[in-house]
């Protein structure tokens, strides 16, 4: 089974911290995926990584920024949190090409005070 | 990108099956029909996927129009542990899932 997961399920942060948010899949996929889900406007892509160092922007990259230095691995990073970016984080990661398959990790729900 | 509509909100008696509809007309000839769901506080998780004929696997059947401007999620023997949210999505031909709000179904004893 595919096997993704996330750092922390619940954070609790101050304005003006610098937050990492971290994903790590065993599946070997090339492709992974930051999304954040707030009530009634659905999952909206953050930013995604085709492969290692390689990064897309999606639809909502203003405040945030991601690393990608691992296969396995990758962490969303918020510059300086703000009330605005509390929010559920979701990171999911699929093979390589445009039909696979998306698989999601539990996620995190993020407060920032 | 093709958008799509889906009911708010459904009710299923347990033991039956619930049929979640799916409308998607812009829909173009490569994009695939999916189907996650996603129950309270989880991740998404998938369900099914399909591009024109019908799809079937443990989970679900999946029935696409012959037009594919539509489809039908089909839960055979709907259970309370399938009260969840189930997003009808159809991909673009990058690597981006448009997820919409969903239909939250639920399943009644």
């Amino acid at each position: 089974d595919v096997k993704v997961t996330q750092s922390s399920r619940y954070l609790v942060k101050r304005t003006g911290e610098k937050v990492f948010l971290e994903c790590v899949q065993d599946m070997d996929h090339e492709n992974m995926f930051w999304y954040r889900q707030d009530p009634g406007l659905g999952l909206r892509l953050i930013y995604f990584s085709y492969d290692v160092k390689m990064k897309e922007k999606g639809d909502i990259p203003e405040g945030y920024s991601v690393s990608r230095e691992k296969k396995e691995r990758f962490s969303l990073i918020l510059e300086s949190a703000s009330t605005n970016q509390t929010s559920m984080y979701l990171c999911a990661s699929s093979l390589a090409g445009p039909q696979e398959t998306q698989y999601f990790g539990p996620g995190t729900r993020l407060l920032v005070l | 990108d093709a958008k799509t509509t889906q009911p708010p909100s459904m009710d299923c008696a347990e033991g039956r099956a619930a049929n979640l509809p799916c409308n998607h007309s812009t829909i173009s000839g490569n994009e695939y029909v999916y189907w996650y769901r996603q129950i309270h506080s989880q991740g998404p998780q998938y369900i099914i996927h399909g591009l024109k004929n019908n799809e079937t696997n443990e989970m679900a059947s999946l029935i696409i129009t012959e037009d594919r401007k539509s489809s039908t999620l089909i839960l055979p023997h709907a259970t309370l542990r399938d009260t969840a949210v189930y997003y009808c999505i159809v991909r673009n031909t990058g690597n981006q899932f448009y997820f919409g709000t969903g239909t939250s179904l639920t399943v009644i004893p």
